[in-house]
């Protein structure tokens, strides 16, 4: 079974500029999230989705971070402009659906803001 | 809403020795808590998990957890640890109802270092 694919794995941009990462969940997991792991820190959930539809964003900064899920398997989370304190690994997990179901991690996108 | 708490952010052991890495949560509702562990170079995986029953809960590479109620804590025990354990370790606490409240809130992580 192949897991949670994350690309690219690494991207350097200028504040103020936009970025894009893209999340191909584990096949057949209806449950999708995107953290964000500042370095020295535990991942912080940004969004969570169900299928398609959004569960939880409470922790999305909405002015400058989006995402989305279409058709309810891949994912893309962007964020245009980004800023220096955007600089961290963002990672992306699937699950089955349920509470208590394993949470698989991709091997995350390290981006540097200079 | 949950929290966890990691108490040391280094933890370094000279091998075969043992080692319990610290982990305290609070929750006003039941809980799910669990251990990932991140390798050097690699993504988040699964240690182990508690969901209900037996407090104590293993994992295939000699791993144990015991969650205590009474003291909030889901310490992380191995009776003799490996260079291979090097990682860093995270401890994670979710709601058990399926709710906007149950996302998994994570610690800030235990870096564990093993001395030869």
């Amino acid at each position: 079974e192949a897991g949670v694919a994350q690309s690219p794995r690494y991207k350097i941009i200028e504040k103020r500029q936009s970025v894009a990462f893209w999340c191909n969940p584990i096949s057949g997991h209806a449950t999708l999230y995107w953290y964000q792991q500042i370095l020295g820190q535990g991942p912080k959930l940004l969004i969570q989705f169900q299928n398609n539809g959004v569960v939880d964003d409470s922790q999305l900064p909405k002015d400058r971070f989006s995402a989305e899920r279409l058709k309810g398997v891949d994912s893309t989370l962007k964020i245009q402009p980004a800023k220096l304190e955007d600089s961290a690994v963002y990672l992306c997990a699937s699950s089955r659906g349920r509470v208590q179901e394993t949470q698989y991690f991709g091997p995350g996108t390290r981006l540097l803001v200079l | 809403a949950q929290s966890v708490t990691q108490l040391d952010s280094q933890v370094p052991v000279f091998e075969e020795a043992p080692v319990e890495l610290r982990c305290n949560y609070s929750s006003s509702v039941s809980v799910y808590l669990f251990w990932y562990v991140q390798y050097p170079n690699q993504g988040l995986q699964l240690l182990l998990k508690y969901l209900s029953g037996s407090t104590l809960v293993e994992s295939i590479n000699g791993f144990e957890a015991e969650f205590n109620k009474s003291q909030t804590s889901f310490h992380l025990r191995k009776p003799s640890v490996h260079i291979s354990d090097t990682a860093e370790y995270f401890c994670a606490v979710r709601g058990s109802s399926y709710s906007s409240a149950s996302k998994i809130i994570f610690g800030s992580g235990t870096r564990l270092s093993i001395r030869p």
